[in-house]
């Protein structure tokens, strides 16, 4: 059975630190997704990334791809409010048949 | 270029009865997908469909099913809704493999 975990689940943290989560997958992939949720909102792609190795960055997020590991990860820089959502992980098996993560619920405080 | 669109998006059943969600993909996009997220469960795939040809499924009875119509619209249906059904039903729509886009939702409640 496919395993897609996100770590840790919940993360409090003080605006202008900076932070990792994490997602650990079971299977073979070279497709992995981020996505950020609001609450009571949908889904908002963040990056996608494609081999391995893959490294994309967009304002204080960036996203990192081993696939040989089966782990990605999305690092937090000099975190701020208005980053505080749920982010999600997710890894495509087979073509627009996406496998998320648990999520990370992030709660960024001044 | 519109987003990805999803009606009704809330819906209020009862156990027993069935319910039809509708999703109308991005312009030229072929591929729709549907997840059901839960508090307990996250977010699960139930299937997708390209070209009016169901190609995925995840592990969902088959009280769940779907349809895609010659202009990518998609529906999904659920019989004999039962309370652990409520749910936020999300609809993505794709091009190609580089990622989906998620429509607002459909938020169901069975009582």
């Amino acid at each position: 059975e496919l395993k897609v975990e996100q770590n840790p689940l919940f993360l409090s943290m003080q605006e202008g630190k900076n932070y990792t989560i994490y997602c650990n997958y079971s299977t073979t992939s070279d497709r992995l997704y981020w996505y950020r949720q609001d609450p009571g909102k949908s889904l908002e792609s963040l990056f996608v990334l494609l081999s391995n190795g893959a490294v994309k960055q967009e304002g204080r997020l960036m996203a990192s791809l081993d696939t040989k590991a089966r782990l990605s990860t999305l690092h937090i820089t000099a975190a701020v409010h208005d980053l505080s959502a749920t982010y999600f992980c997710a890894v495509d098996i087979a073509g627009n048949q996406f496998y998320f993560g648990t999520g990370t619920s992030l709660t960024v405080i001044p | 270029k519109a987003g990805v669109t999803q009606t009704p998006r809330y819906l209020i059943k009862t156990r027993g009865q069935q319910v039809t969600l509708s999703c109308s993909p991005i312009s030229g996009h072929r591929s729709v997908s549907w997840y059901q997220q839960t508090p307990g469960q996250g977010l699960q795939f139930l299937f997708e469909y390209f070209s009016e040809t169901q190609r995925n499924k995840g592990n969902f009875p088959g009280r769940f099913s779907g349809r895609q119509f010659s202009n990518s619209r998609s529906e999904m249906n659920v019989s004999t809704l039962e309370l652990g059904d409520s749910a936020l039903y999300l609809c993505a729509s794709s091009s190609n493999v580089e990622t989906q886009y998620f429509g607002p939702g459909t938020r169901l409640l069975v009582l």
